[in-house]
């Protein structure tokens, strides 16, 4: 089965900019999950769908982040406008039905904003 | 609420050498918990997970052993290879919150070869 697929792989902006990022959940899977990681840190949740709803929101930093999942199927994550501390990697991950199962991360985006 | 942390942000091994990582968490009721490997340019990648009705699992190369009397819990890796560098996280589901996984801040393991 393919994995999580995340697009970019890489993404360099300037401050006040606008960028979207793209997570293809492995088919199937209920939940996705937006994480990121700001250098040397760990790893932090942003948001969490299940199918298209938002199940918890709690992570997402401030109003410059929009989260989507239309139908059910992949999701983005919009920042806008970017300022320099949303650097990092964004993680997106997925998993059946249910939260006692294993997360399956895609290869993550690395978002630098000059 | 829950939090996870590794004791260690950094671990220096000579190839061959058992590497063992540590991680505490401060949740009693913690009852599931689950060790990622992160290679650079890659996500977290599943490595092994444990219940709280064990102290001992063990996967290929890998044991996780767990002390629900002191929180905490290790990951072992046995005969160190250059391909087991790699950032290193626990991390364990908040029950109270979704389910979400929360992780600890992550122990780059390097080994010399």
């Amino acid at each position: 089965e393919a994995g999580v697929t995340q697009f970019p792989s890489h993404s360099v902006i300037e401050k006040g900019q606008t960028v979207t990022l793209r997570c293809d959940p492995i088919s199937g899977h209920d939940n996705l999950y937006w994480y990121r990681r700001v250098m040397g840190k760990e790893i932090k949740f942003l948001l969490h769908f299940v199918k298209e709803s938002k199940q918890d929101e709690s992570g997402m930093p401030n109003n410059r982040f929009l989260a989507e999942r239309t139908g059910g199927t992949y999701s983005t994550l919009k920042v806008q406008p970017a300022e320099l501390e949303d650097s990092g990697v964004y993680f997106c991950a997925s998993s059946p039905q249910g939260w006692d199962s294993p997360l399956h991360f895609g290869n993550g985006t690395r978002l630098t904003v000059t | 609420g829950e939090s996870v942390g590794l004791h260690l942000p950094t671990l220096s091994v000579q190839e061959g050498d058992n590497s063992i990582i540590n991680c505490a968490y401060s949740n009693s009721a913690s009852d599931y918990f689950i060790w990622y490997k992160q290679e650079s340019g890659k996500g977290p990648q599943f490595i092994i997970d444990i219940r709280s009705n064990m102290d001992k699992r063990q996967g290929q190369r890998v044991t996780v052993l767990l002390n629900k009397t002191v929180k905490h819990l290790s990951l072992q890796i046995a005969a160190t290879q250059p391909g087991d560098s790699a950032v290193y996280f626990c991390a364990e589901p908040s029950y109270n919150q979704g389910g979400k996984l929360i992780f600890g801040q992550g122990t780059e393991l390097s080994v010399k070869p």
